[in-house]
């Protein structure tokens, strides 16, 4: 079974800070790594997404990718409160399937 | 442009009934999945659908079904409900091109069983 592991918090830091949301899979095949918000109570929608090793930057949001090392990342600098939300991390595992993490929840102190 | 919608929003529905949920994809995606959320499983992909042909599946029973009609619509039907069917389904769709493609959830099915 292909799996999606992320940390499932809460991950605690004040406004202003640089929120760092981490992911690791298990599927070396896997080419296409997306990262959803989600509030409570509703659908998740999304943030990023990342195909190429490096680091992908979309205003303060910078997905990270390490291919070799299994490893996605999201980087949310400035946070703000309204960035309070569980950070759910997929990944496509074989054609047209992805495979979600739990979801990591984050809090921005104000 | 209009999102993905879902119906019903809410469902109650008791033991060993069976229950259809629908989902419209936002116009011009071809490609629709389903996903069951539940707080300890988290998001698990039940199966996609693209140009009324099933291409994936996830690892659930049989007990859990889906279809999709020619204008993209898509149902997903589960029969003799157990009460550890009780979750948010959720629709995803996407315009169904591999690799780069992107899926925009519907607002979701909560499902009680009783």
């Amino acid at each position: 079974q292909k799996e999606v592991e992320q940390n499932s918090g809460p991950l605690s830091v004040p406004e202003g800070a640089i929120a760092s949301l981490n992911c690791t899979y298990s599927d070396r095949v896997s080419q296409s790594f997306f990262w959803y918000r989600q509030y409570s109570g509703k659908s998740p929608e999304l943030i990023m997404s990342i195909y190429s090793n490096g680091d992908k930057e979309d205003g303060r949001f910078t997905a990270q990718l390490n291919k070799a090392s299994q490893y996605v990342s999201l980087l949310i600098r400035d946070s703000q409160p309204s960035d309070s939300a569980t950070y759910l991390c997929a990944v496509e595992s074989g054609t047209y399937k992805y495979i979600f993490g739990t979801g990591t929840r984050l809090k921005v102190l104000a | 442009k209009a999102g993905v919608t879902q119906t019903p929003r809410y469902l109650i529905k008791t033991r060993g009934q069976q229950v259809t949920l629908s989902c419209s994809p936002i116009s011009g995606h071809r490609s629709v999945s389903w996903y069951q959320q539940t707080p300890g499983q988290g998001l698990q992909f039940l199966f996609e659908y693209f140009s009324e042909t099933q291409r994936n599946k996830g690892n659930f029973p049989g007990r859990f079904s889906g279809r999709q009609f020619s204008n993209s619509r898509s149902e997903m039907n589960v029969s003799t409900l157990e009460l550890g069917d009780s979750a948010l389904y959720l629709c995803a769709s996407s315009r169904g091109t591999p690799l780069t493609d992107t899926q925009y959830f519907g607002p979701g099915t909560r499902l009680t069983v009783l």
